[in-house]
């Protein structure tokens, strides 16, 4: 299976500063099939970015998702109070569908 | 508006089954592929199962396959997770989630299952 791994487990950051999320498979992820998710506390998780780089239906422009092969970046360009959460990336380009660990994203 | 709502979560015994539900509603149920996705307390997100949107293919994660079983009524709009031989790691939330362009485009509120003496 592909292990994703998330860095850094945990990024410290000012409202207004950008945030820098990155998300590095074990192999290729086919037809670069990787999203990312938000999941606040007590809520269920929400998708960002799918495709790599594509925004869901009504995600800011804030946000944004780049990358391929087996390197990817989701970054919020200036942070807003209601953006720190916890952030998962997820591919699906191989079977079985796995996640990363998580970033998670704190007021400094 | 779409509506995924998960029931049948509590607490059970190690050792014994449960079955999960997931009423759908706001699109057309048997159109998608479905998943289950649960996540430990205070724990990451981990993948469970998928089921075509016809039934005519399931895949399990290693670590539930041949004590879950995922299946659906299309006809009820009704996913379903039959758990057997339940041990404390399956202790979670567990979401019924719709795929889409190979990412879950749309989530339940989830229901608990915990597993304990």
């Amino acid at each position: 299976e592909i292990v994703l791994t998330q860095s850094p487990g945990t990024l410290s950051l000012s409202a207004g500063e950008r945030a820098t999320l990155s998300c590095r498979a074990s192999q290729s992820v086919t037809d670069n099939y990787l999203a990312w998710y938000q999941q606040k506390p007590g809520q269920t998780p929400r998708l960002l970015i799918y495709g790599a780089s594509t925004r869901a239906a009504g995600i800011p422009d804030r946000f944004s998702g780049s990358g391929s092969g087996t390197d990817f970046t989701l970054t919020i360009s200036r942070l807003e109070p209601e953006d720190f959460a916890v952030y998962y990336c997820q591919q699906y380009g191989f079977s079985p569908v796995t996640f990363g660990q998580g970033t998670k994203l704190e007021i400094k | 508006q779409l509506h995924l709502v998960e029931s049948g979560g509590g607490v059970v015994q190690p050792g014994r089954s449960l079955r999960l539900s997931c009423a759908a509603s706001g699109f057309t149920f048997s159109t998608y592929g479905m998943h289950w996705v649960r996540q430990a307390p205070g724990k990451g997100l981990e993948w469970v199962a998928l089921i075509w949107y016809d039934g005519s293919e399931k895949h399990y994660a290693d670590s539930v396959k041949g004590r879950f079983t995922i299946s659906r009524d299309n006809s009820k709009n009704i996913l379903y997770l039959e758990m057997n031989s339940l041990g404390a790691e399956d202790t979670a939330v567990y979401y019924c989630a719709r795929e889409l362009n190979r990412c879950f485009d749309s989530w339940g509120q989830g229901t608990l299952v915990t597993v304990s003496s």
